[in-house]
């Protein structure tokens, strides 16, 4: 089955202390991306990756880090949470050839 | 990015048509009409797209103006499954080898009830 897999689905953790959400597609989807969303505020685009070892800045990139060593990951990295970082975590793949994106189920964070 | 405006709430019964609009009218002649929703407790999903002309697939279909300033969202027969907020989105043709960035607003919560 086509799919997109996050991991953890949840995590609390403390200010601070270093954490990676895990990303994979088995899709063999080019572009990977990781978005954010708040209340209020909607989704937001946080890095996204054309390609293995080409990634780039969103539109709140700040706090964060993702690498692409592989075609089918992406971890999100935040090496030092902190509150306002507090919130539901989406990655989404894509061929570079459909117009149609795979989004996973979503990683909730709680960062105290 | 071109702005789409939707209403904050609609409702509909079940097994009944309902009829999603979305208002796009600084829309550009290379803006795809994109259509995502997110059922509650999960990720968006994809529903469907198009350029000018009306648009079927298996899970909606998708009326264009002929203008190109609103499209609705066709739900044919909803079901409960259905009730989510449903997202109209605008993505330019000409972002192929840079970003596909999709850029949310704050959609339509369909409430089906049963």
């Amino acid at each position: 089955e086509a799919q997109v897999t996050q991991n953890p689905r949840y995590l609390i953790t403390v200010t601070g202390k270093k954490l990676t959400v895990t990303c994979s597609q088995n899709m063999n989807h080019e572009y990977m991306s990781w978005y954010r969303q708040d209340p209020g505020l909607g989704l937001r685009q946080i890095y996204y990756s054309m390609n293995v070892e080409v990634t780039d800045k969103g539109d709140v990139p700040e706090g964060y880090k993702v690498s692409r060593k592989e075609k089918r990951n992406f971890p999100l990295i935040l090496e030092s949470p902190s509150p306002n970082q507090t919130s539901l975590y989406f990655c989404a793949s894509s061929s570079h050839f459909t117009y149609e994106q795979y989004f996973g189920p979503g990683t909730r964070l709680t960062v105290t | 990015d071109a702005k789409t405006t939707q209403p904050n709430s609609m409702e509909s019964n079940e097994e009944e048509p309902v009829h999603l609009p979305c208002n796009h009218s600084t829309i550009s002649g290379t803006d795809y009409i994109h259509w995502y929703r997110q059922l509650p407790s999960q990720g968006p999903e994809y529903v469907i797209h198009g350029l000018t002309s009306n648009v079927n697939n298996r899970m909606a279909s998708l009326a264009i103006a002929e203008d190109r300033k609103s499209s609705t969202l066709i739900l044919h027969r909803a079901t409960l499954r259905d009730a989510a907020v449903y997202y109209c989105i605008l993505r330019d043709l000409n972002s192929g080898g840079s970003n596909y960035k999709l850029t949310f607003g704050k959609g339509t919560l369909l409430t089906v009830n049963p």
